[in-house]
């Protein structure tokens, strides 16, 4: 079946450092999404890539897609305390509408 | 606008006891989802409804676990008999179609099995 795996596990990064996690899914994908998971909180959706090389922005946060559709990656710059929490994408898969989600990166960010 | 609402938060029972979930989706939205997330993983996903019809229940353990979205709205997820291997937070979702489009979660509820 389709996997979607996240790397790194588990970042601890400075505050004002860079940070990056990165998806690899063993399938080509239709769409990505990424979510953000606070401590003792739900998933909150943050974006979804649909094309081919995509990049977006929101703020701090750069978020691509790969050219073969299989990667993705998500680019926080300058963490604040307030990014800490765990970071999912999510694959979609053509016809299957089911949406896998990565095992995430677990962001702690120190004052 | 109302988020997706769960309940109950937290519940606490014995193996091969049975235990319910209930969730109400955002107005509006036709399709809804159970997750099983377990500790330090990514939420799983149980069963997907478009409208009361099951899109996908592939990793639904249908010897155990039984959902249903009788009138299209709300759903309830049914564990009988809950084993150890249960506990986990139980996500509902929902949005406003399948395929693509972004899923809004609830609060979850935390069942421990002991």
């Amino acid at each position: 079946g389709q996997q979607v795996m996240q790397i790194p596990q588990y970042q601890h990064v400075q505050e004002g450092e860079d940070f990056t996690t990165y998806c690899n899914s063993s399938t080509t994908l239709s769409n990505i999404q990424w979510y953000k998971q606070r401590p003792g909180g739900h998933p909150v959706f943050l974006i979804q890539l649909v094309k081919s090389g995509e990049v977006k922005k929101q703020k701090r946060l750069t978020f691509q897609f790969g050219e073969a559709k299989k990667n993705s990656s998500l680019h926080i710059t300058a963490t604040q305390t307030t990014d800490v929490g765990t970071y999912f994408c999510a694959g979609l898969r053509g016809s299957n509408y089911k949406l896998t989600f990565g095992k995430g990166t677990l962001l702690t960010v120190n004052p | 606008e109302a988020g997706v609402a769960q309940s109950p938060r937290y519940k606490i029972i014995e193996k091969r006891q049975s235990v319910a979930f209930w969730c109400n989706p955002i107005s509006g939205h036709a399709t809804l989802y159970w997750y099983q997330q377990i500790l330090g993983q990514g939420p799983k996903l149980l069963i997907q409804f478009q409208n009361n019809g099951v899109v996908d229940d592939s990793q639904l353990p249908k010897d155990r676990f039984s959902a249903e979205r009788l009138k299209g709205v709300d759903s309830t997820l049914k564990i009988q008999p809950a084993k150890l291997e249960d506990s986990a937070v139980y996500l509902c979702a929902s949005s406003l179609g399948t395929g693509g489009y972004e899923q809004y979660f609830g609060p979850g509820t935390r069942l421990t099995v002991t």
